[in-house]
């Protein structure tokens, strides 16, 4: 079975300062893929990036960065100067083989303060 | 390109009754998913739908059911509903199924009274 772990649930920074959001998973399979999603006051859940476990190269969108590290499974999200605007929750998620179901983290609650 | 729709945005519905809620998939996406978050749960996967036909399924009981019609639209039916059934149904729809990225819609919020 696999899990996911955003072992943070609370964040709360000053407008402009870094922050890092863990997550952590399980599984057995060697082919996965891991995603993070945005989850603003409005509700819809806002798809940010999509990982596989082949590729451990870093991404940077942005003000975004996301760190993959196989040998300490680990999917961070990293924001970078953050804004009110990024105030939200965010969920890690995990698919494996060739189904379509997500497994969610609990989510992580960020507050940015002006 | 539009995104995914859902109707209605807010239900209200009591003990024992049941509803359908309605998913639009993005145009050209022809796999529909659903997901009920709840404060205690979270997110949780209830079944997936490509090409009209049930794909996955989460481990949710048989009150909850779904179709997915020729044009991808896809509805989910939730029978004799139970206070527990209070949550946001999300739907979300993605090219393919599988690993693609699923893009969500603004979901349902069900309360059950």
């Amino acid at each position: 079975a696999q899990k996911v772990t955003q072992a943070q649930t609370e964040i709360s920074v000053v407008e402009k300062e870094d922050v890092t959001l863990d997550c952590v998973y399980e599984t057995r399979d060697t082919t996965y893929y891991l995603f993070w999603y945005k989850q603003p006051p409005s509700g819809e859940l806002v798809f940010l990036i999509r990982r596989n476990s082949f590729d451990e190269q870093n991404e940077i969108s942005g003000r975004y960065s996301w760190n993959f590290q196989k040998s300490t499974s680990s999917f961070n999200f990293t924001i970078t100067a953050s804004q009110v605007v990024d105030s939200a929750v965010y969920f890690c998620a995990l698919i494996t083989g060739a189904n379509s179901k997500l497994t969610f983290g609990k989510g992580i609650t960020l507050s940015v303060r002006p | 390109k539009a995104g995914v729709t859902q109707t209605p945005r807010y239900l209200i519905k009591t003990r024992g009754q049941q509803v359908t809620l309605s998913c639009s998939p993005i145009s050209g996406h022809r796999s529909v998913s659903w997901y009920q978050q709840t404060p205690g749960q979270g997110l949780q996967f209830l079944f997936e739908y490509f090409s009209e036909t049930q794909r996955n399924k989460g481990n949710f009981p048989g009150r909850f059911s779904g179709r997915q019609f020729s044009n991808s639209r896809s509805e989910m039916n939730v029978s004799t509903l139970e206070l527990g059934d209070s949550a946001l149904y999300l739907c979300a729809s993605s090219l393919a199924g599988g690993q693609s990225e699923q893009y969500f819609g603004p979901g349902t919020r069900l309360t059950v009274t």
